[in-house]
């Protein structure tokens, strides 16, 4: 069974650039997450989807961030303009329901 | 304070030695998951529990639901087993997950 896709794995842009995230999750996943780690701090959610519906954007700075789900498959994550401070991993996760979560590889984002 | 606390924050130890890593936390759960993160960053769940214990090779992960507390064991510890381990709960009656800031282990040979 393939696991979550990410792409790109690493990424360096300068501050007030726009970038964008990819994700794919395993087949037939219903529930797709997007969190964002900062270096020494766990995992923080910024969007989870259901299907192609938002179930949780309570965390996702929406001045700046945004993410789309189209078709209830693969899911974009976009941040514009960034920040020095987002400069972070963006980790994407699926699960079948609401049970274990199967992460992706991430993506390293440094803003400079 | 984090509803979500990990010990040691940093751990280091020699080749062949016995771990323990462990997670309190202050909310009620329905599940507990220890996951395991490599410098690339990439996260490898190792174990989902709602109670009791559980055991896969070398990893052994116990949970006492009444005392809010898991524990995570390394048995024969080894260089690969150097990592960040992650304690996440899932709160009761929803679908969000909390997670710990982790614990980094250094295995040296």
């Amino acid at each position: 069974e393939a696991g979550v896709a990410q792409s790109p794995r690493y990424k360096i842009i300068e501050k007030r650039q726009s970038v964008a995230f990819w994700c794919n999750p395993i087949s037939g996943h219903a529930t797709l997450y997007w969190y964002q780690q900062i270096l020494g701090q766990g995992p923080k959610l910024l969007i989870q989807f259901q299907n192609n519906g938002v179930v949780d954007d309570s965390q996702l700075p929406k001045d700046r961030f945004s993410a789309e789900r189209l078709k209830g498959v693969d899911s974009t994550l976009k941040i514009q303009p960034a920040k020095l401070e987002d400069s972070a991993v963006y980790l994407c996760a699926s699960s079948p329901g609401y049970v274990e979560q199967f992460f992706g590889p991430g993506t390293r984002l440094t803003v400079l | 304070k984090n509803e979500v606390e990990q010990s040691p924050q940093n751990l280091t130890a020699q080749e062949g030695e016995f771990i323990t890593i462990n997670c309190s936390y202050s909310v009620g759960i329905s599940a507990l998951h220890w996951l395991q993160q490599h410098p690339g960053g990439g996260i490898v769940s190792l174990f989902m529990l709602s109670s009791g214990k559980k055991k896969h090779g070398r990893l052994i992960a116990t949970i006492n639901i009444q005392e809010k507390h898991s524990s995570l064991h390394i048995t024969a510890s080894h260089p690969r087993d150097s990592a960040v381990y992650i304690c996440a709960v899932r709160r009761s009656g929803t679908y969000k997950y909390i997670f710990g800031t982790g614990t980094r282990l250094k295995v040296l040979a």
